[in-house]
Parts: C-alpha cells; sequence; structure tokens
C-alpha cells in the first residue's frame, strides 16, 4: 500500500506570490490535515479535511487555505507569501480504527520563500 | 491553544541503554496520545499510541506511560540503538480529529 506523497519535495517562491501543495493520502483514507513545521516549533497545526469539507482549522492566517477533491486528494494554497513561512509542510492522512486514529505523514513539501 | 511541551529538548544515549522521553500536556480532556519519530529529511513516523483508559502500552522495543494525574506522557526505548537517533514528538488528541504536538526531543545514540 502506498504511503502518503506530497508534492513537490522542494519549492522556493519569492516574497508576494502564492504556492500550492499537493497530498495524495493512504488509498482509503478520507481524512487529510496538514501542519507547518518550523526550528524550534514543532508541529502546528493548519487545518483537516473530510469528505471535502474543512473540519477543524488551526490559527493561521487566511492566507492558508486548502481544498479536499472526491479523490481525497488535498491541496494547501499559501498567497501573498511571506519569510516567515518558510517551513516544512506535512501532510498526514488518517483512518479511525475503531477508538483510534493513526495519522500517517508525508515526507513533507520544504517551501522557502527568499 | 493547547500546550504540549517536552521537558528536555535533546538527550544524549550510550548505545544498548535504556532511553526515556517525557512528555507534558496540558489538556486534562486529551484520551489519546501519539508519540512519533521524525528523522532528519522524513516525516514523522508513528511509533506507538495510547488511550487514556490504560496507563501503560508497550511494543517492540518501546514502551509508553500516561501518568493522567499530573498530566504526563514518557516514551522508553530500550536498548537504544544508533537507527533510534532521531526527534521524538508527543502529540494529544483533545476533540475530532487535530492532534496538537510538542516542540519535539532530539535523541543522539552514542556508538
Amino acid at each position: 500500500k502506498a504511503g502518503v506523497t506530497q508534492t513537490p519535495r522542494y519549492l522556493i517562491k519569492t516574497r508576494g506570490q502564492q504556492v500550492t501543495l499537493s497530498c495524495s493520502p493512504i488509498s482509503g483514507h478520507r481524512s487529510v490535515s496538514w501542519y507547518q513545521q518550523t526550528p524550534g516549533q514543532g508541529l502546528q497545526f493548519l487545518f483537516e479535511y473530510f469528505s471535502e469539507t474543512q473540519r477543524n482549522k488551526g490559527n493561521f492566517p487566511g492566507r492558508f487555505s486548502g481544498r479536499q477533491f472526491s479523490n481525497s486528494r488535498s491541496e494547501m494554497n499559501v498567497s501573498t507569501l511571506e519569510l516567515g513561512d518558510s517551513a516544512l509542510y506535512l501532510c498526514a492522512s488518517s483512518i479511525r480504527q475503531g477508538l483510534n486514529t493513526e495519522a500517517f505523514f508525508g515526507q513533507g513539501t520544504r517551501l522557502t520563500v527568499v | 491553544g493547547e500546550s504540549v511541551g517536552l521537558h528536555l529538548p535533546t538527550l544524549s544515549v550510550q548505545e544498548g541503554d535504556n532511553s526515556i522521553i517525557n512528555c507534558a500536556y496540558s489538556n486534562s480532556a486529551s484520551d489519546y496520545f501519539i508519540w512519533y519519530k521524525q528523522e532528519s529529511g522524513k516525516g514523522p513516523q508513528f511509533i506507538i499510541d495510547i488511550r487514556s483508559n490504560m496507563d501503560k502500552r508497550q511494543g517492540q522495543r518501546v514502551t509508553v506511560l500516561l501518568n493522567k494525574t499530573v498530566k504526563h506522557l514518557s516514551l522508553q526505548i530500550a536498548a537504544t540503538q544508533p537507527g533510534d537517533s532521531a526527534v521524538y514528538f508527543c502529540a494529544e488528541m483533545p476533540t475530532g480529529n487535530q492532534f496538537y504536538f510538542g516542540t519535539g526531543t532530539s535523541l543522539t545514540v552514542i556508538p
């Protein structure tokens, strides 16, 4: 079974530009969550999508948005990029197994804003 | 927001020794916890989980202990190996499908 796939792996953008990141979850997983990881900050929750609907949202500005398609693939968009948006963006797909929810992460997209 | 913190940002252990990584969480309503391992250049990898109705769970070479009274979680790695060198995160799930992660502990295994 293929794991979570994120594309691209690396990206360099200029301040003010916008960027779209893609995540393909594990087959059968309907929940996709996005996280931002910066040095010393750990993983900060961005949002979660389930069945094409945003189900949870973290404390990020409206420049960060996402969507999910009918095949569960998800995209994350960041508009008007700022230097502080440089980070590793991780996508996790999950499925509820009984009472537990195992979340599996992709390799991440390393975004550098210059 | 939620607060999940780690007592030690770095930990160095001798190969073959046992490692203990600690984590404090703030939300007493959290009922599900996961430990993740993240190696350089990779995404976090699931290690072991535990629900709040348990105080201990064992996996292969790893044990997670949960103390709900003091809201403390620990990960014990037996016979630590060089391949265990990584950053370890604890995560709690208070509600829904949203995890809150700590800042991580960097484990270095000395051969």
